[in-house]
C-alpha cells in the first residue's frame, strides 16, 4: 500500500529565504506526482505535476524534483512570500488508482 | 482551463439531517469523480470513487449506506450525507478526471459540514 509522508510538518521562515519542502513514498512504481498548495478552509490548488518520467518541473518561483528510484520528491520555493504561507500537499498517482496524499507541511513566512 | 464547481462551500444544519453535496465538472467529461473527507490539520482522505454510470466503489470503513454517491451524468456527482452527525462534521473535497486523457484531477473547493 502507498504510503506518502511529507517533512517538515510545520515549518516557519522570514521573508525572502529559500525553502525546501520533502515528500517520500514508498512504492516508487508512480504514474506521477503532484504538489497542491491549500489555503485554510479551501479546497485544493495545482502547483506542479511531474510524470514519472520526468525529473522535475518548475513554475515561477518553484522547483519540484523527482526522483522515482529513491521515492523521494522536493519542492523548492525561492525568495519566499507571505503570500506563500499555506499548507502545501504532496500526492501521488499510480497510474488508475486515486491519488495518495501525505500530511502536508504547513508553511508560514513572516514578513 | 478546465474547473470543478462544488456546492455549497458552507453548510450547518441539525443532527438527524440529510445532505446534499453537489460536484459538477465545468468545462470537459468527468468519467471519474472521487470524493474525499478532510479533519482539520489533516491529510485528504479518500473516501470513494465514481465511475459515470456505475456504483461508487468505496474505500475500507466508509459506510456506503451512510454516504450515498450518485455519477449519473459525465458533469455531475453528489455526496449525501444521510443522517448526519456531529462526528460526521467535516471537510469534504471531490475532484474530477478523464481517463481518456493525460490531465491530473482537478478539485472543488470544497464543502465545510457542521453538523449540530
Amino acid at each position: 500500500k502507498q504510503e506518502v509522508t511529507q517533512i517538515p510538518a510545520a515549518l516557519s521562515v522570514p521573508e525572502g529565504e529559500n525553502l525546501v519542502l520533502n515528500c517520500s513514498f514508498t512504492d516508487s512504481a508512480i504514474y506521477n506526482l503532484q504538489w497542491f498548495r491549500q489555503d485554510p478552509g479551501k479546497g485544493l490548488t495545482s502547483l506542479l505535476l511531474i510524470q514519472s518520467s520526468q525529473r522535475e518541473q518548475t513554475s515561477g518561483r518553484l522547483n519540484a524534483s523527482l526522483d522515482k528510484s529513491s521515492g523521494r520528491s522536493t519542492l523548492y520555493i525561492a525568495a519566499s512570500q507571505p503570500g506563500d504561507s499555506a499548507t502545501y500537499l504532496c500526492a501521488v498517482s499510480s497510474g488508475n488508482t486515486p491519488l495518495v496524499f501525505g500530511k502536508g507541511t504547513r508553511l508560514s513566512v513572516i514578513a | 482551463g478546465a474547473v470543478v464547481s462544488q456546492h455549497p462551500s458552507w453548510v450547518i444544519c441539525k443532527s438527524g439531517t440529510s445532505v446534499k453535496i453537489e460536484c459538477r465538472s465545468l468545462d470537459f467529461q468527468a468519467t471519474t469523480m472521487f470524493w474525499y473527507r478532510q479533519f482539520p490539520k489533516q491529510s485528504l482522505m479518500l473516501m470513494a470513487t465514481s465511475n459515470e454510470g456505475s456504483k461508487a466503489t468505496y474505500e475500507q470503513g466508509v459506510e456506503k449506506d451512510k454516504f450515498l454517491i450518485n455519477h449519473a451524468s459525465l458533469t455531475l456527482s453528489t455526496l449525501t450525507v444521510t443522517s448526519a452527525h456531529p462526528e460526521d462534521s467535516s471537510f469534504y473535497i471531490c475532484s474530477a478526471d478523464n481517463r481518456h486523457s493525460n490531465q491530473p484531477q482537478h478539485f472543488g473547493d470544497g464543502t465545510r459540514l457542521s453538523i449540530l
